[in-house]
């Protein structure tokens, strides 16, 4: 069964931390992604990686960065978070590169509070 | 810009009746797949049903239709016989290909299936 990993469900932080949301795939998948989710914006892509060491920023990556060290795992990093950096983290992994036709599995996601 | 919109942001149904949300996209690629994806309540996002653009049947899948209109750019979907379970958040999605599975999101559409 394939499976992503968020490493925590549940996260409070105060302004100014640095936060790491940390995320882990077992299906061996080239491409890996970092979306917020908000009410009535949908889910926004801050980051993707398509390779080890290789990352693309999406369309919203100011004030996140990313690591990915190792092909299983992709760590999204608050550099020093706000408040309106509140917010659903979803982790999503695909495998391939090229080819539009390959389905996205994601993590349960991570409810960030920052106060 | 490659964009998905979901004109419906809440959609209510009787159980066992059928129900259509709506998509529209808006690229210049050629070859693309176009996705809907579910939500359920405090649950991952999982796959519903997808289409590739050049196919001109429309995908199916149990009691998941899509009515593709290429030229239209939309892409809806259709949940037949609606269930107590389909009560989730509906997110329709577009890869436009290139050397990554990136995925555009919707804002999404909430349904509620009433018993």
């Amino acid at each position: 069964d394939v499976k992503v990993t968020q490493s925590s469900r549940y996260l409070v932080k105060r302004t100014g931390e640095k936060v790491f949301l940390e995320c882990v795939q077992d299906m061996d998948h080239e491409n890996m992604f970092w979306y917020r989710q908000d009410p009535g914006l949908g889910l926004r892509l801050i980051y993707f990686s398509y390779d080890v060491k290789m990352k693309e920023k999406g369309d919203i990556p100011e004030g996140y960065s990313v690591s990915r060290e190792k092909k299983e795992r992709f760590s999204l990093i608050l550099e020093s978070a706000s408040t309106n950096q509140t917010s659903m983290y979803l982790c999503a992994s695909s495998p391939g590169q090229g080819g539009p036709n390959t389905e996205a599995f994601f993590g349960q996601g991570t409810r960030l509070t920052v106060v | 810009a490659q964009t998905v919109t979901q004109s419906q942001p809440e959609m209510s149904v009787q159980e066992a009746e059928t129900v259509t949300l709506s998509c529209t996209y808006d690229t210049s690629e050629n070859n693309y797949y176009l996705f809907w994806y579910k939500q359920p309540p405090s649950r991952q996002m999982i796959l519903v049903i997808r289409q590739e653009a050049y196919k001109q049947q429309n995908a199916t899948e149990n009691r998941f239709s899509v009515n593709f209109q290429k030229a239209a750019k939309s892409f809806s979907l259709k949940i037949s016989d609606s269930q107590l379970g389909d009560t989730a958040m509906y997110f329709c999605a577009s890869n436009y290909g290139g050397a990554t599975n990136k995925l555009i999101f919707g804002t999404g559409t909430l349904l509620a299936v009433q018993p």
